[in-house]
């Protein structure tokens, strides 16, 4: 089975300032690697995704994130944040072969300060 | 498209009553999954559904619970008896198939009193 962890609960930055939140998972198969945000009492919107390709992915907001299949890690960056960047960001894993479900991390609630 | 759509948005209600929510996933989308989230924690899978055909069940659904998408289309979750430990957001979400992200409905929050 896969797993997924979030090792930073809480990331508090500045405005403008770079940041990264961290993704770690493991799996004996091949996976597929998502990023989702979160905003108060809403769903969960995709921010990027990683299928096959390039390991570098990148979003329309200013986000990427880079498959390490060595690390295992899907980490994801920003060079420099807004005040409306302020969410909560989970990072998701599915086997490749069996795109059934989708295994989520504990969140990383990203605070960004003026 | 018009997006996943979960109804109610909250339901609050006392230890032991019956609840029923409602997902409406986005039209063609033939896969739909359901989500518990707690606090603090991501998402959780509960089930799954290919057409009308529920495929796989977490051990996180109790007998209580039950989830039916009767003509492939809309899906409904109940949870009988309702016990305080069910508070949660249960989230639905909906693909058209393999290598295509999960699309997610608003929720429905839980309370029970």
């Amino acid at each position: 089975a896969q797993s997924v962890t979030q090792l930073d609960s809480q990331v508090p930055v500045f405005e403008e300032a770079p940041v990264e939140l961290r993704c770690n998972y493991s799996s004996s198969v091949s996976v597929y690697l998502f990023w989702y945000v979160q905003y108060p009492n809403q769903g969960l919107q995709l921010l990027l995704k990683y299928l096959s390709g390039s390991t570098l992915v990148e979003s329309i907001n200013g986000f990427e994130a880079e498959f390490n299949k060595s690390q295992t890690s899907f980490h994801l960056r920003k060079p420099s944040v807004h005040i409306s960047d302020t969410a909560e960001y989970f990072c998701a894993v599915s086997d490749s072969g069996n795109f059934n479900k989708f295994y989520f991390g504990s969140g990383t609630k990203l605070n960004v300060k003026p | 498209d018009t997006g996943v759509s979960q109804n109610p948005r909250h339901k609050i209600t006392k230890r032991g009553q019956n609840v029923t929510f409602r997902c409406d996933p986005i039209s063609e989308h033939n896969r739909l999954y359901w989500y518990r989230q707690t606090l603090g924690q991501g998402p959780e899978f509960l089930t799954y559904f290919q057409n009308e055909a529920q495929l796989e069940k977490s051990r996180l659904l109790s007998d209580r619970f039950s989830a039916e998408r009767p003509k492939g289309s809309f899906s409904t979750l109940e949870i009988q008896r309702t016990e305080q430990g069910d508070s949660a957001m249960y989230l639905c979400a909906s693909t058209r198939g393999s290598n295509q992200p999960q699309h997610f409905g608003d929720g429905t929050r839980l309370s029970i009193l």
